[in-house]
């Protein structure tokens, strides 16, 4: 258990719809990024969030949009699905000491979306 | 953009054995992480090793790291059917804002009893 919790656990959209998913990250964390899934692939970094402020972004376009809030949790908007966004979502919250990072991520179990 | 590439794709062998896994990655990092997926779930951290660190060890882990041919590989000694999943080496962008873990595709192993 890494006290990342991501819900809903799946969901089924169909394209153009847009999609809301929810990370409540490990307690006394201060950054969360959000990862994207693909089957048979790894995991792919679509963008964090340092302290409430976007701090990098990974090749996904601007209808992948993001919120940290003061609790440190997070959200992650997808705006008109499309049929190759299906694929696990991944949340993972750390402690950074400063902007550079590269420390340890804490998953959680991801959020599985399927476009129809 | 920079990935850890693992080699090899997928590695099957019996309870007991060692499993070494190989990744390489194409420019300056400041750490080298690896991490376990169990099918389909969320990532696991094993172990994170700095680049002016050669070798670390956590229980039946053992990681190396060569920068100069910019590889790493992470050995399982005395495997179990436990073992069984997903595992994906993690580069960072070196001395950049914004940092991230950038991926590999991942070796899949199975160990069998």
């Amino acid at each position: 258990e890494t006290g990342v919790t991501q819900s809903p656990t799946h969901l089924i959209k169909t394209r153009g719809q847009q999609v809301t998913l929810r990370c409540s990250s490990q307690s006394g964390h201060n950054t969360v990024s959000w990862y994207q899934q693909a089957l048979g692939q790894g995991p792919q970094f679509i963008f964090q969030y340092y302290r409430e402020e976007e701090n990098g972004r990974g090749n996904f376009p601007p209808r992948f949009s993001g919120l940290q809030f003061p609790n440190y949790s997070s959200e992650l908007n997808v705006n008109a699905l499309e049929l190759d966004d299906s694929a696990l979502y991944l949340c993972a919250s750390s402690l950074a000491q400063d902007r550079v990072g590269g420390e340890k991520l804490f998953f959680g179990s991801g959020t599985q979306l399927s476009v129809l | 953009s920079q990935q850890g590439e693992e080699d090899p794709q997928a590695l099957s062998i019996q309870e007991g054995e060692n499993a070494t896994m190989n990744c390489s990655y194409k420019t300056s990092i400041n750490n080298l992480q690896w991490y376990r997926q169990n099918s389909g779930r969320g990532l696991v951290h094993l172990i994170l090793i700095r680049s002016n660190e050669r070798e670390k060890h956590s229980g039946r882990l053992r990681v190396t790291l060569d920068t100069s041919k910019k590889s790493s590989s992470l050995l399982i000694t005395a495997s179990r059917a436990a073992d069984t999943a997903s595992y994906f080496c993690a580069t960072d962008r070196f001395n950049q804002a914004g940092t991230a873990l950038i991926f590999g595709k991942g070796t899949t192993l199975s160990v069998s009893s």
